[in-house]
């Protein structure tokens, strides 16, 4: 029974390159969430997905991000033309049901992004 | 100011000891409270999750939340050098699980 799966774990980008991190949910899950964490920071929310619906995009930089979740296939969290403030842990978290208030969300190991 | 605040630690106690972790908020519109742990290199795992205020026990964790003071503890009995991990409180206002983290507190537990 697989968690979720983030890949790749490590990524390498020269600034104004793009970086593509893709993530599927655990088995039975349909909801898809984005956290960015930086050094000295704690986790902060980017964008909630549904298959083929952005739910909440509040967290995400007005530019040069992006987020999918197509009806078939992983979610990905694009980021165009990457500067070096964009270095950071990715963690991607799928839930059965969105709006449970549980908590209860699953989170990937992560892909970190270090931007040259 | 941040909307939650925690001590970053890090925080260094002998195997046996009650740890206490702590969590302070501005937001009263809180009303779901959760502690995460994150290991090294790992993604976070849910421990604990309590709505609204009062106590929850789970083995040797507790999770303390009092809203009139906006402040939620986490406390750790018997600690085990495998409790070391940052502990990362996380609430939200409801609707979702969009969570607001604080910045998390590096334990380590020593033999």
């Amino acid at each position: 029974n697989a968690g979720v799966m983030q890949n790749p774990r490590h990524l390498v980008r020269r600034r104004g390159q793009e970086a593509r991190l893709r993530c599927s949910p655990m088995k039975g899950h349909s909801h898809v969430y984005w956290y960015r964490q930086l050094p000295e920071e704690g986790l902060k929310f980017m964008v909630y997905l549904q298959k083929e619906n952005i739910i909440d995009e509040s967290g995400m930089p007005k530019e040069r991000f992006s987020a999918e979740f197509p009806k078939e296939g992983p979610s990905i969290l694009r980021i165009q033309q990457v500067v070096r403030g964009d270095s950071a842990a990715y963690f991607c978290a799928s839930s059965p049901i969105g709006g449970t208030n549980t908590g209860e969300l699953f989170f990937g190991e992560g892909s970190r992004l270090t931007v040259l | 100011q941040k909307e939650v605040e925690q001590d970053p630690g890090p925080l260094s106690v002998p195997e046996g000891a009650i740890v206490s972790l702590n969590c302070t908020y501005s937001n009263s519109a809180f009303q779901y409270f959760m502690w995460y742990r994150q290991y090294s290199r790992k993604g976070p795992e849910l421990l604990m999750y309590t709505y609204s205020s009062g106590n929850k026990e789970d083995g040797r964790f507790t999770a303390q939340v009092d809203k009139s003071s906006k402040y939620i503890s986490l406390f750790i009995r018997d600690s085990q050098p495998s409790d070391s991990a940052t502990y990362l409180c996380a609430m939200s206002t409801g609707g979702g699980n969009k969570l607001t983290f604080g910045t998390g507190t590096q334990l380590k537990v020593e033999l």
